[in-house]
């Protein structure tokens, strides 16, 4: 069985703060992918980034970067300077080598206050 | 709009009566899924399909949900005689499935149909 766990059901921040977001997950697989989408209020969920169990390098794109750690089974998101857009649910999951379907987690309520 | 188009945005009927959903995934996606999600929730797999032939279902998919895709390109969701517990918003996905075992491609969602049930 899958399992992601957001701890952090709600986050608040002042604009151009960072924050960290965390993801940790249960898998027996040993090939798996892991994923971040955005929620914003519209209801779109939106793709930021897949990483798969075999690459561990950080990625960093604008202000968004992850850090991708097998050893704590954890696959944090960090926005750098954040703005008032970023306000929004953000979702980590899960899918494995079989790639049927997503396991999320419950989601971080971001909210950037300006 | 190339992306996943789901109609329609909103439904609001009674309880016992049947709705129907409709999912345009993006043109080039073979593989089609249908989540739910409930308030303050992350979305939960319902089913998905690979062309026109559904693979998988989950246990949530009580015999009250029937869906279909045709001709592997839209589908539709079905639940018939709906129940207060029915109430979420229900989203389509679509992505390109590889050749080989697994599907590591990103699943690309649309806006979702939120049905209320009165």
């Amino acid at each position: 069985a899958q399992k992601v766990t957001q701890a952090q059901t709600e986050i608040s921040v002042v604009e151009k703060e960072d924050v960290t977001l965390d993801c940790v997950y249960e898998t027996r697989d040993t090939t798996y992918y892991l994923f971040w989408y955005k929620q914003p209020p519209s209801g779109e969920l939106v793709f930021l980034i897949r990483r798969n169990s075999f690459d561990e390098q950080n990625e960093i794109s604008g202000r968004y970067s992850w850090n991708f750690q097998k050893s704590t089974s954890s696959f944090n998101f960090t926005i750098t300077a954040s703005q008032v857009v970023d306000s929004a649910v953000y979702f980590c999951a899960l899918i494995n080598n079989a790639g049927n379907m997503l396991t999320f987690g419950g989601g971080t309520r971001l909210m950037v206050k300006p | 709009d190339t992306g996943v188009s789901q109609d329609p945005r909103h439904k609001i009927t009674k309880r016992g009566q049947n709705v129907t959903f409709r999912c345009d995934p993006i043109s080039e996606h073979n593989r089609l899924y249908w989540y739910r999600q409930t308030l303050g929730q992350g979305p939960e797999f319902l089913t998905y399909f690979q062309n026109e032939a559904q693979l998988e279902k989950s246990r949530l998919l009580s015999d009250r949900f029937s869906a279909e895709r045709p001709k592997g390109s839209f589908s539709t969701l079905e639940i018939q005689r709906t129940e207060q517990g029915d109430s979420a918003m229900y989203l389509c996905a679509s992505s390109l499935g590889t050749g080989g075992a697994g599907n590591n491609q990103p699943q690309h969602f649309g806006d979702g149909t939120r049905l209320s049930i009165l």
